[in-house]
């Protein structure tokens, strides 16, 4: 079946640190891939995507590249700040599929 | 442009009744999909509709259903509550799988 692995949380870091989530994905076809954050009380925000292997996502400072090889898409960003304190999700959606399949998600809280 | 709306943001119902949420996605998106947010088994999806046609059901009972209507607005229901049904009940539009979902800030269900 298809599935999303994050890695373990909670994951604490200080201002300016560098972070890295990371994904692993499984899937019958060729996958797109998604990280999402969700602050407290809100929904999910579409954070990046990427399409097909080898593509880099990135917005906000945060970036991930589709590795087809390792089947991973690991988040990183070079340099935190307290306001992305926040739960992070990793997603894959197959074409023809119409749902999205999400890792147990990675809670992220950066002190200063 | 506006994005996804649902109504209520929260909601406190009793064992055995049941319950309807809605949910409005952005001006021109035709697919909506559902999704339930739990502690326990994180995000999980119940179903999307398409142009009024359900496309894909997750595996939840029958006490959980949904419908769409012309104008893309879309409503599920749940019947017979149970305790295990309170979570966060997320709905997001798209206007193509592999472009990525926009969520709306949930519903919080809590089941007495």
């Amino acid at each position: 079946g298809n599935s999303v692995t994050q890695m373990e949380g909670p994951v604490t870091l200080s201002e300016e640190a560098f972070l890295t989530i990371n994904c692993t994905y499984t899937a019958t076809g060729y996958p797109s891939l998604f990280w999402y954050v969700q602050y407290p009380g809100e929904g999910l925000q579409l954070l990046l995507k990427a399409t097909k292997a080898d593509d880099k996502g990135s917005n906000k400072g945060f970036e991930a590249t589709y590795r087809k090889e390792t089947t991973s898409f690991h988040l990183e960003k070079g340099s935190v700040q307290v306001s992305d304190s926040a739960v992070y999700f990793c997603a894959l959606s197959l074409q023809g599929a119409q749902k999205l399949v999400f890792g147990q998600g990675t809670r992220l809280t950066i002190n200063p | 442009k506006a994005g996804v709306t649902q109504t209520p943001r929260y909601l406190i119902k009793t064992r055995g009744q049941q319950v309807t949420l809605s949910c409005s996605p952005i001006s021109g998106h035709r697919s909506v999909s559902w999704y339930q947010q739990t502690p326990g088994q994180g995000l999980q999806f119940l179903f999307e509709y398409f142009s009024e046609t359900q496309r894909n059901k997750g595996n939840f009972p029958g006490r959980f259903s949904g419908r769409q209507f012309s104008n893309s607005r879309s409503e599920m229901n749940v019947s017979t509550l149970e305790l295990g049904d309170s979570a966060l009940y997320l709905c997001a539009s798209s206007s193509g799988s592999l472009d990525g979902y926009t969520f709306g800030s949930g519903t919080r269900l809590t089941v007495v």
